[in-house]
């Protein structure tokens, strides 16, 4: 079964801050996802990746960067916190194949900007 | 832009009733739709995709290209149903690596009262 991990379940930043969500996948899944999920507006694409190093930006990039050293790990990380983005983060990854593999999600990070 | 839409927030039915989550797909190519689930504490998964035609913990959804719907079905519905439910449908391929980007829509609380 796949596993996709979340270093942390909850989490509080102040203002400023340059936090670090980690995500790590047990499958040797190519593709690797970061979205956003609020009330009302679903999951937003905040930016993925397909190979180690290879990064793309999604729908809300803004404030965000990521990285992809290793093919099991992929960061999100916020340059300057702020209160807009408090929220839950949610990490997925899938297969790549010329037919739509489902992607695997994360158990989520929820974060706190203060 | 590629959309995905779900019109009703909150659908509250009693056990035993049948359940219809709507979900309405902007037209653009051959999209594949796939429902997930996030029942309360877990992650989001998976519940089915319509290449696979498969009836999963009873539920069901037929694509409608005419109408751009893929609504969700369970004749009757469970205690167990409670949950927050998304539409999402493929857009675009990634080009390397294989695997496809997804738009979510806002998502639907189904509440299934006793």
């Amino acid at each position: 079964d796949v596993k996709v991990t979340q270093s942390s379940r909850y989490l509080v930043k102040r203002t400023g801050e340059k936090v670090f969500l980690e995500c790590v996948q047990d499958m040797d899944h190519e593709n690797m996802f970061w979205y956003r999920q609020d009330p009302g507006l679903g999951l937003r694409l905040i930016y993925f990746s397909y190979d180690v190093k290879m990064k793309e930006k999604g729908d809300i990039p803004e404030g965000y960067s990521v990285s992809r050293e290793k093919k099991e790990r992929f960061s999100l990380i916020l340059e300057s916190a702020s209160t807009n983005q408090t929220s839950m983060y949610l990490c997925a990854s899938s297969l790549p194949s010329s037919s739509n593999q489902p992607q695997h999600f994360g158990d989520g990070t929820r974060l706190s900007i203060l | 832009a590629q959309r995905v839409t779900q019109p009703e927030k909150l659908l509250s039915v009693f056990k035993g009733a049948p359940v219809e989550l709507k979900c309405n797909y902007s037209y653009s190519g051959s999209p594949e739709l796939f429902w997930y689930v996030q029942y309360s504490r877990q992650r989001l998964q998976l519940l089915l995709r319509h290449i696979s035609r498969e009836s999963i913990k009873g539920f069901t959804a037929d694509l409608n290209k005419g109408e751009t719907s893929f609504h969700l079905k369970k004749p009757f519905a469970q205690e167990e149903d409670s949950a927050m439910y998304y539409c999402a449908r493929s857009r675009g391929r990634i080009l390397t690596g294989g695997g496809n980007k997804l738009t979510f829509g806002t998502g639907t609380q189904l509440k299934v009262e006793l």
